[in-house]
């Protein structure tokens, strides 16, 4: 099983800064099959990012991931109020596993 | 667009039978692009993927869970489900279903809202 450990826990930030989310796995996901979620408090996950770095439909173009091997990272380049909320990283190169979770809240 | 809610009991009690089911409106469960997922969120666990099914009937299960876990399609209701067996505190969640794109091990690009299910006596 590959273990996805999520980094910081919580990023206290305001409007329009930039955030950097990070995840780290446990070994190397092949061909970039990591995803990243945004959940509201109360709602189901959404998909904000697949294959490392595509944008969901729909998704703002503030919203950007990067990363290969262990290492990658979501950037939310300026925070909008509806950002703030809680981001999982997931990995699906091999049976799925998710990430604990980073939570962005305002500063 | 596609849509997944999800029913079933609120409670059950320890050492019983959860029993799930999954309704997909908006597209077709017979789908060939599709697999239909079930995650449960947890605070203690986390979001915890258990099982997949294509509409074949072929499943995939998290081998953690495999022992008590049966996952099935009904296509002619447009419904998967899921029966975990021998449910004790450590099953209580959110149960989300969800479809994932062309593989099992695939990202989720649909989730339906969750039901919360309580193990208690």
């Amino acid at each position: 099983e590959i273990v996805l450990t999520q980094s910081p826990g919580t990023l206290s930030l305001s409007p329009g800064e930039r955030a950097t989310l990070s995840c780290r796995a446990s070994q190397s996901i092949s061909s970039s099959f990591l995803a990243w979620y945004q959940q509201n408090f109360g709602q189901a996950p959404r998909l904000l990012i697949y294959a490392t770095s595509n944008r969901a439909t729909g998704i703002p173009d503030r919203f950007s991931g990067s990363g290969s091997g262990t290492d990658f990272t979501l950037t939310i380049s300026r925070l909008e109020p509806e950002d703030f909320a809680v981001y999982y990283c997931q990995q699906y190169d091999l049976s799925p596993t998710f990430g604990q979770g980073t939570k962005v809240e305002i500063k | 667009q596609l849509q997944l809610q999800e029913s079933g009991p609120g409670l059950v009690k320890p050492s019983e039978t959860l029993p799930l089911t999954c309704t997909v409106s908006g597209g077709s469960i017979s789908s060939t692009s599709h697999y239909w997922a079930w995650i449960r969120q947890s605070p203690g666990k986390g979001l915890e993927w258990i099982g997949s099914i294509y509409y074949s009937g072929t499943t995939y299960y998290n081998p953690s869970l495999k022992s008590r876990l049966t996952i099935s399609v009904d296509t002619s209701k447009d419904q998967f489900s899921l029966k975990l067996s021998s449910v004790t505190a450590a099953d209580t969640a959110v149960y989300h279903c969800a479809s994932q794109l062309y593989s099992p091990n695939s990202y989720i690009d649909v989730w339906g809202k969750g039901t919360t299910v309580t193990v208690s006596s």
